[in-house]
């Protein structure tokens, strides 16, 4: 079972670039969500899809904008990447959105913007 | 005040200690604690979940809830070099709008062979 699948692993972007992070999820699940993880801070929710076809913000969705493509993926875009946005990018799904159903994680994109 | 406090670490432990983990919240409206483990480099994993106050058993793996103090703790007993990792603390006050995880910055934990 793949789980969470995010492309790609590694990115550097240059000031002002942009660029889309990719998540697709084989379990089914209606629930997907993008973190970041920087030191220091834990992990911090940018957006979530409570269900396909509905998006909302999290905790730090400035410079960011999502897409749920379908039930499986869930996008990330940066349209204008800042050195502020390095960090590591961690999608996560579950089964729903609810507070007592397990997150199961990607494997992270570690992204640096110069 | 951050909603959720854990000290980073780093905690180093000879193999064999019994490792204390711990995290304090300040939102009583908190129901679901769940603890993370994350590997380096790699997506963190569910370890543990408990709903509401009391303790879980699962191993050598207790979670404990105390919402009176607003404070959880995971403990490891015969902690084991494989546990070497970050553990994160996750909790959430329920569905609808609070239904989202706050977690922690995670404790860095080290065990020595």
């Amino acid at each position: 079972n793949a789980g969470v699948t995010q492309t790609p692993k590694f990115q550097v972007l240059k000031t002002g670039q942009s660029m889309t992070l990719q998540c697709a999820q084989d379990m089914n699940h209606n629930s997907m969500y993008w973190y970041r993880q920087d030191p220091g801070m834990g992990l911090r929710l940018i957006y979530y899809s409570a269900s396909e076809g509905t998006t909302d913000k999290g905790e730090v969705p400035n410079g960011y904008n999502v897409s749920r493509l379908n039930k499986r993926e869930f996008s990330l875009r940066l349209e204008s990447a800042a050195p502020s946005q390095t960090s590591v990018y961690f999608c996560a799904s579950s089964a729903y959105r609810g507070a007592n159903t397990e997150a199961f994680f990607g494997q992270g994109t570690r992204l640096t913007v110069v | 005040q951050k909603e959720v406090e854990q000290d980073p670490g780093p905690l180093s432990v000879p193999e064999g200690a019994i490792v204390s983990l711990n995290c304090t919240y300040s939102n009583s409206a908190f129901q679901y604690f769940m603890w993370y483990r994350q590997y380096s480099r790699k997506g963190p994993e569910l370890l543990m979940y408990t709903y509401s106050s009391g303790n879980k058993e699962d191993g050598r793996f207790t979670a404990q809830v105390d919402k009176s103090s607003k404070y959880i703790s995971l403990f490891i007993r015969d902690s084991q070099p494989s546990d070497s990792a970050t553990y994160l603390c996750a909790m959430s006050a329920g569905g609808g709008s609070q239904g989202n995880l706050i977690f922690g910055k995670g404790t860095k934990l080290s065990v020595k062979p």
